[in-house]
């Protein structure tokens, strides 16, 4: 059965701090996997990896694919009180069935 | 960018009757949407993928004379509950695609909060 794991499942952190999210899957197919932040309402898109081993960053924030671990990483350096979200880990197979992990809840304090 | 409208943002309904939901597509043929729905401090659960012209897949333990999906065009999704109960009260979200696999981005709507009194 396909999966898809987060860890941890929430974190504390201070305004300034590195935080590395984690995410591990297993899925018949293979095709993408995608970070999505999600604050009130619907996620908003972050990455799409597809490629192991090539970080892909958008500001403070960047991710890494592992192909041979099955796994991403999503960082997120100097963090401010904004970064307080929920942000989720989706992978995707060829069909492009997107399933979800559980999700990381960030919480930056001032 | 691609944008995804849904709507209503917010419902309440008696229990017992149906809610319908629109997904739209804005600026771009959706091939294929996506519904989820979320409950409280969980992730989304895949309901259903539709495909535009056919019928829906819809994931298992998923009720499909429940929830109806109909994709009639390529720009316009709906998730129909019917005789909507207090455990159907949720958030739902659509997702959109211009194509099927995971080439193509995914876009969300802006999620529908039901509540069934």
């Amino acid at each position: 059965e396909d999966k898809v794991v987060q860890s941890p499942l929430s974190l504390v952190v201070h305004e300034g701090d590195t935080v590395t999210l984690n995410c591990s899957y297993e899925v018949t197919n293979f095709r993408s996997l995608l970070w999505y932040k999600q604050e009130k309402k619907a996620p908003t898109f972050l990455f799409m990896l597809t490629s192991s081993g090539i970080e892909k960053k958008s500001g403070r924030l960047s991710s890494i694919l592992d192909k041979k671990e099955l796994s991403s990483i999503l960082n997120i350096t100097a963090t401010q009180t904004g970064d307080s979200a929920i942000y989720l880990c989706a992978v995707t197979d060829s069909w492009g069935k997107l399933q979800f992990g559980a999700g990381t809840q960030v919480v930056v304090t001032p | 960018g691609a944008v995804v409208s849904q709507h209503p943002s917010r419902v309440i309904c008696k229990s017992g009757t149906s809610v319908k939901i629109e997904c739209r597509s804005l600026d771009f043929q959706a091939t294929t949407m996506f519904w989820y729905r979320q409950f409280p401090k969980q992730s989304l659960m895949l309901m259903a993928t539709s495909n535009e012209g056919s019928k829906a897949t819809y994931e298992q333990g998923v009720e499909k004379d429940k929830f109806l999906i109909n994709h009639a065009s390529l720009t316009l999704s709906t998730l129909t509950v019917t005789s909507a109960h207090p455990e159907d009260s949720s958030f739902y979200i659509c997702s959109a695609t211009p194509g099927q696999g995971a080439s193509y981005g995914y876009t969300f709507g802006s999620g529908t909060r039901l509540t069934v009194v």
